[in-house]
């Protein structure tokens, strides 16, 4: 089955500075790649997601590359903010017998420092 | 719109008790999905529906039940609890076409504990 491997665990970066966050998944079959933020003892929320037939997405501050070919997808998050600080999680879609499933990344815990 | 509601928030159980957990969706989304998440560990889908009367296990569905009788609602039974189903748990729902994927809206959650 699908499997997405998520680099690194945890990141720090000082204010203002870039932060990127990458995955991996095996299933290429899959088409659709969101990310969500999870803040401290809230659920996850979208914060971008891109489709197979784009190659890169940007949304102010976050954009998402994706690279089909060699299977992985990037989040870079430019100028960061303390409040970008939380759990990010990225994930790959895969079809079942039923309709559409997400398979998720263990998460990236991203610590901006003021 | 309140979104997706989750009750309890917080429940501690006694190893052999059973209990269901409470998901309700008021956006008229036909997709609803129930995940836990371990320390670390990312989501791990257990079960989800596509509709009233449809559902399917996830990658972690032993030792749960569900049940989808209305568009609304989706709870999620554990009949005998066990610590390894300490986590939190997440409900989630979307609005779907087959082969179109849209926004997951994820609940608070319920953060259980079985002693």
């Amino acid at each position: 089955g699908e499997n997405v491997e998520q680099h690194p665990s945890t990141l720090s970066v000082q204010e203002g500075d870039s932060a990127v966050i990458k995955c991996t998944y095996s299933d290429s079959a899959s088409n659709y790649f969101p990310w969500y933020k999870q803040e401290l003892g809230k659920g996850p929320q979208l914060i971008i997601d891109i489709r197979s037939n784009v190659g890169e997405k940007k949304d102010q501050r976050i954009a998402v590359t994706l690279n089909k070919t060699a299977k992985h997808f990037s989040l870079h998050i430019t100028e960061t903010q303390p409040e970008d600080s939380a759990v990010y999680f990225c994930a790959a879609s895969i079809r079942s017998e039923y309709g559409n499933k997400l398979v998720f990344g263990a998460g990236t815990i991203l610590r901006v420092k003021s | 719109n309140a979104g997706v509601t989750q009750t309890p928030k917080f429940r501690i159980l006694k190893i052999g008790q059973s209990m269901t957990l409470q998901c309700a969706q008021d956006m008229n989304h036909n997709y609803m999905y129930w995940y836990r998440q371990d320390p670390g560990m990312g989501l791990k889908l257990i079960y989800y529906s596509v509709g009233a009367g449809i559902t399917d296990k996830g990658e972690v569905p032993n030792g749960y039940n569900v049940s989808r009788s209305t568009t609304e609602d989706f709870p999620l039974r554990l009949e005998l609890a066990a610590p390894s189903q300490t986590s939190v748990y997440f409900c989630a729902s979307s609005l779907e076409d087959r082969g179109h994927y849209n926004e997951q809206f994820f609940g608070p959650g319920t953060r259980l504990t079985v002693l």
